[in-house]
């Protein structure tokens, strides 16, 4: 298995700009996780997905922020428009339920943004 | 709510020296605990979990129990490598179903030859 996917691994951007990031996670997972990554809030969970529906997004720090995830294998994560606190590592990760229990989420690589 | 606290960093070993990186948590109903570690400019990758009190979660030289009682999952590892230098996160996934895993702040590890 490819394992998650994630892109671009890395995008700079200036303030303002709409920005948007990319994932595919594991063939068969049923829920999908996006994080953030900051050395001062560490790793925080935006919002989760189970079966392409949006569960909780009580992590979406503001309106500038949407996730979609149109079909199983894809979802996105848009910033509009980018701020320089912004600037951080995102993750997606994901998961499959069994009898029941969704255990261990299997993180991409993460994509590291610059707002400038 | 839910909360992880584990010992701040950086910690620096010598190689073969004894590992232990202390993991707390808070967490109403019976969590699930994990440790990840992420490597330099990579994504987490799961090491080991424990899913019920007592239980023991090992891999790669490493173990951690979920003691119930202290509400805790310590990290630890014999004799480290040069290669275990990572960022280590505890982590717990509250339970009963489906929810994103509450980390703690990682507790960077720096193995000297």
């Amino acid at each position: 298995d490819a394992g998650v996917i994630q892109s671009p691994r890395h995008e700079v951007t200036e303030m303002g700009q709409e920005v948007t990031l990319r994932c595919k996670p594991i063939s068969g997972h049923d829920y999908l996780f996006w994080y953030r990554q900051t050395m001062m809030r560490g790793l925080e969970l935006l919002i989760y997905f189970n079966n392409n529906v949006p569960i909780d997004d009580s992590g979406m720090p503001e309106d500038r922020f949407s996730a979609k995830m149109p079909n199983a294998s894809f979802s996105t994560l848009k910033i509009q428009p980018s701020e320089p606190r912004d600037s951080a590592v995102y993750f997606c990760a994901s998961s499959f339920t069994s009898t029941g229990n969704q255990e261990t989420q299997y993180f991409g690589p993460g994509t590291r943004l610059l707002v400038l | 709510g839910n909360s992880v606290t584990q010992m701040e960093g950086p910690v620096t070993l010598s190689e073969e020296a004894f590992l232990t990186i202390n993991c707390t948590y808070t967490a109403t109903g019976y969590p699930s605990l994990f440790w990840y570690v992420q490597y330099p400019g990579e994504g987490l990758q799961l090491l080991l979990k424990a899913t019920k009190a007592d239980d023991k979660g090992s891999n790669k030289g490493f173990e951690a129990t979920y003691r119930k009682e202290t509400t805790s999952f310590h990290l630890e590892k014999g004799s480290v490598q040069v290669s275990d230098s990572a960022v280590y996160f505890c982590a717990l996934n509250p339970g009963g179903g489906a929810d994103g895993l509450t980390f703690g702040k990682g507790t960077h590890l720096i193995i000297q030859p």
